[in-house]
């Protein structure tokens, strides 16, 4: 099955500084990288998603970055603020965005230093 | 539009008992997916609901059962439960039958004593 590795485990930055997140993945039939946001106490929210035909997205402060050659996609959060700071997940979806559900990595909890 | 709701968001059960839980998802949304959350092991995929139908399950036990009923409300339910049963249960929900798009809930905190 999909496998999915998160780095780093922790990333402290200095507010108004960019952050960025790695994640690789094993299956390349994958077809579906979302990222997701939780803070303590709630439940994931998704914040940005990707689809393996498009090499880059951007909302606003938050890109993500797939190469699919490499299996890898990253998070890049710009002018980052302290309502930024949570636990990050990546995932992928094993079978191109069917019913295997979603692989997650373990997490990268962002410390937004003032 | 509500997000999905879960109920109850707090539960403390001994072992060998059995729980139920109950997941409702956006509206219009007709995909559920249930996933466990624990420090060690981080987020997996227990089981995803499209249409009253189960379309596939992660790597649990059978312990770990799931239904969904006509108006896309979801139930899962662990049996026999186990000190490791003890997570944070999280349900999600999507428009289409796929993961696209997955909006989660707040989860159930399990504690099996």
């Amino acid at each position: 099955g999909e496998n999915v590795e998160q780095h780093p485990s922790t990333l402290s930055v200095q507010e108004g500084d960019s952050a960025v997140i790695k994640c690789t993945y094993s299956d390349s039939a994958s077809n579906y990288f979302p990222w997701y946001k939780q803070e303590l106490g709630k439940g994931p929210q998704l914040i940005i998603d990707i689809r393996s035909n498009v090499g880059e997205k951007k909302d606003q402060r938050i890109a993500v970055t797939l190469n699919k050659t490499a299996k890898h996609f990253s998070l890049h959060i710009t002018e980052t603020q302290p309502e930024d700071s949570a636990v990050y997940f990546c995932a992928a979806s094993g079978s191109g965005g069917g019913a295997d559900g979603l692989t997650f990595g373990k997490g990268t909890h962002l410390i937004i230093q003032p | 539009k509500a997000g999905v709701t879960q109920t109850p968001r707090y539960l403390i059960k001994t072992r060998g008992q059995q729980v139920t839980l109950s997941c409702s998802p956006i509206s219009g949304h007709r995909s559920v997916s249930w996933y466990q959350q624990t420090p060690g092991q981080g987020l997996q995929f227990l089981f995803e609901y499209f249409s009253e139908t189960q379309r596939n399950k992660g790597n649990f036990p059978g312990r770990f059962s799931g239904r969904q009923f006509s108006n896309s409300r979801s139930e899962m339910n662990v049996s026999t439960l186990e000190l490791g049963d003890s997570a944070l249960y999280l349900c999600a929900s999507s428009i289409q039958d796929s993961v696209l798009g997955q909006f989660f809930g707040p989860g159930t905190r399990l504690t099996v004593l």
